[in-house]
């Protein structure tokens, strides 16, 4: 059973940089067919696919944050991390993590982690 | 990208009642050459991450009730929980993966007790 949980901070000022983190157990974050995906929600809308990778170096990110976004593995602590510069209130959401196993769903996910763009 | 609608946006059904959902897509996410349709359901709980439930349009997730049941093909997919219980008030998501990525979902169905 892979298990995922999120990490980071809760709040953030508008223009900085935001990092999450994702760690992973029940599974190797190496492991063949595994596409680790960043998902977000914002207060009270639908969920927006933000971005994956895989092979530990392979990403794909959504074309409406393509210029800010990067998510890269860190394969000694079997996590992956999202980075998003630039942040504005529009940043403001609930960030998950999930499994998708090369098929585009998600079988697995993080609880989530709200992050809010204030100053 | 392929625009998923969903309806209605949402839904009030008395317990032990069936209950449907529909989502409608923009193009036909069936691909000829393996005969899938690429189109995934989830619920999502108050307070909770998203939870898979079907996958390529009909096949149940791992441990996911047998009252939930997903049809349709090419543009037009239905959800339906079959005798509604209490566990199951959610706002319900379809998402497709028949396109390369972005990934998109429908805007959601509230799913209340009547």
């Amino acid at each position: 059973q892979v298990r995922l949980q999120e990490s980071g901070p809760g709040l953030v000022k508008p223009s900085q940089t935001l990092t999450l983190t994702c760690a992973v157990s029940g599974g190797s974050i190496t492991s063949a067919g595994s596409y680790w995906t960043w998902f977000r929600q914002h207060p009270g809308k639908g969920l927006e696919w933000i971005g994956y990778i895989y092979n530990s170096r392979t990403t794909y990110y959504s074309p409406s944050l393509k210029s800010r976004l990067t998510i890269s593995v860190e394969t000694s602590k079997n996590q992956f991390s999202l980075r998003l510069t630039s942040v504005t209130a529009a940043d403001t959401a609930m960030y998950y993590c999930a499994r998708d196993p090369n098929t585009g769903y998600s079988d697995y996910w993080g609880q989530g982690i709200l992050v809010t763009v204030s100053s | 990208d392929i625009v998923m609608t969903q309806s209605p946006d949402a839904l009030a059904v008395s317990l032990g009642a069936r209950a449907t959902i529909n989502c409608k897509s923009s193009q036909s996410l069936l691909y000829n050459s393996d005969n899938k349709n690429y189109l995934a359901w989830y619920q999502q709980r108050p307070g909770h991450p998203p939870k898979l439930l079907i996958y390529w349009a009909s096949v149940r997730a791992s441990g996911v009730p047998d009252r939930f049941s997903g049809r349709g093909s090419g543009t037009d997919f239905t959800l339906t929980i079959s005798s509604l219980q209490a566990e199951d008030v959610a706002v319900y998501y379809c998402q497709q993966y028949y396109s390369d990525p972005p990934y998109t979902f429908g805007q959601g169905t509230k799913l209340q007790i009547k």
